[in-house]
């Protein structure tokens, strides 16, 4: 079965240090790739995406993301964060451009000051 | 960026009735809605989508005479959860697109069933 894949449930770090959370989609032939974010109390918002040419996409607010098709992955980076980033994170794809999404479980990322 | 809009963001209802929820692309004109659902500390699992003017497209697993999805406009589409159970209480969010653009998420609607 199709499925999105987050290793981190759950991830906490200081100011500055940087972050990096694992995506992994077991789709075959070509996929878009999405990271959101939902701040606390909020709803999800786009951080980047991933429909073809330069495999390194930057996103708002910092962000990047990697993919590699040889791992199918799509794993997010900051190289450094802020107290502003705590969120829960969510990787997600889709076969078909905009189209229905599947999402990764989530990552709940907490930046203590 | 475009906002979408869910009304109620809280309900309860007693088990047995049937509760509607909405969602409203405020500022643009949106062709196609989702609506997902997402459980605690759990990932959002798409439950169907809908066309304006079309009958929406269920998931695998959902059962389409429960979930009543209804894309009237191009702005307005709703789901009602006929006949609640407690097992239905979960966190409920639509996302709605225009055309060759990115869907936008609305703030979710928590639904509690006693």
């Amino acid at each position: 079965a199709q499925s999105v894949s987050q290793h981190n449930h759950h991830v906490i770090l200081s100011e500055a240090a940087s972050l990096e959370l694992g995506c992994n989609y077991s789709y075959g032939g070509t996929v878009n790739l999405f990271w959101y974010v939902q701040y606390p109390g909020q709803h999800l918002q786009l951080l980047l995406k991933y429909f073809s040419g330069d495999p390194l996409v930057k996103g708002i607010k910092g962000f990047e993301a990697e993919f590699i098709k040889s791992k199918f992955s799509f794993n997010l980076r900051k190289p450094s964060v802020q107290w502003s980033d705590t969120a829960e994170y969510f990787c997600a794809v889709t076969k078909d451009s905009w189209g229905k999404l599947q999402f990764g479980a989530g990552t709940q990322v907490v930046v203590t000051p | 960026g475009a906002v979408v809009s869910q009304h109620p963001s809280w309900v309860i209802c007693k088990s047995g009735t049937s509760v509607k929820i909405e969602c409203r692309s405020l500022d643009f004109q949106a062709t196609t809605m989702f609506w997902y659902r997402q459980f605690p500390k759990q990932s959002l699992m798409l439950m169907a989508t809908s066309n304006e003017g079309s009958k929406a497209t269920y998931e695998q697993g959902v059962e389409k005479d429960k979930f009543l999805i209804n894309h009237a406009s191009l702005t307005l589409s709703t789901l009602t959860v006929t006949s609640a159970h407690p097992e239905d209480s979960s966190f409920y969010i639509c996302s709605a697109r225009a055309p060759g653009d990115e869907q936008y998420f609305g703030p979710g609607t928590r639904l509690t069933v006693t």
